[in-house]
């Protein structure tokens, strides 16, 4: 298995761009889970998904930030327009809901907002 | 919604010595902890977990310990090797939305 699966693994962008990142969970896997990582916050839930349905974005900063799940292997997480402090580690991460708790992470992708 | 406090939030040990981190959550509802590991520039990895109905679990060299009615659990680390040092993350769920604490920077000196 390939594990969890992020791209890009780096982007560095300019305030008020668009930025997308893109996530394909593990096979299998129907539950899917954006966080973002600071110094200052530490790991923080954005949004998740359970069967490509939105279940909670009680974590979305603010409305510049959106997900998509289109189907099962595919999830986007878009920021516009991106902001300085927007800059952070952003992992995605799946599960499968009938089995274990366990959470597996992707390798996240490092956004850094000039 | 859950709160999960970590402590402390530096170590510093010499190699062969145990580790002890410490972590406490609010809702008396989450019923299942886990511990992640996070080297340098990569990505969270789990290496221990406990459910609410068992209190202590051991996987060789590392042990976690969980005491619902105080609400906190704790990662024993023994004979610490310098590849154990990274951040180490607590977190509790009740569901399927893990709340993290803030993290333990974990240095074992040679």
């Amino acid at each position: 298995d390939a594990g969890v699966i992020q791209s890009p693994r780096h982007e560095v962008t300019e305030m008020g761009q668009e930025v997308t990142l893109r996530c394909k969970p593990i096979s299998g896997h129907n539950s899917l889970f954006w966080y973002r990582q600071t110094m200052m916050r530490g790991l923080e839930l954005l949004i998740y998904f359970n069967n490509n349905v939105p279940i909670d974005d009680s974590g979305m900063p603010e409305d510049r930030f959106s997900a998509k799940m289109p189907n099962a292997s595919f999830s986007t997480l878009k920021i516009q327009p991106s902001e300085p402090r927007d800059s952070a580690v952003y992992f995605c991460a799946s599960r499968q809901t009938s089995a274990a708790d366990t959470q597996y992470f992707g390798p996240g992708t490092r956004l850094t907002v000039l | 919604g859950e709160n999960v406090e970590q402590h402390p939030s530096t170590l510093s040990v010499q190699e062969g010595d145990s580790a002890v981190i410490k972590c406490t959550y609010s809702d008396s509802a989450s019923n299942y902890f886990p511990w992640y590991k996070q080297e340098l520039g990569k990505r969270p990895q789990l290496i221990i977990d406990i459910r609410s109905n068992v209190g202590e679990k051991k996987d060789q060299r590392i042990a976690v310990t969980l005491n619902k009615t105080a609400k906190h659990f704790s990662l024993h680390i023994t004979e610490t090797q310098p590849e154990d040092s990274a951040v180490y993350f607590c977190a509790a769920s009740k569901a399927e939305k893990l709340v993290f604490g803030k993290g333990m920077k974990l240095t074992v000196n040679p």
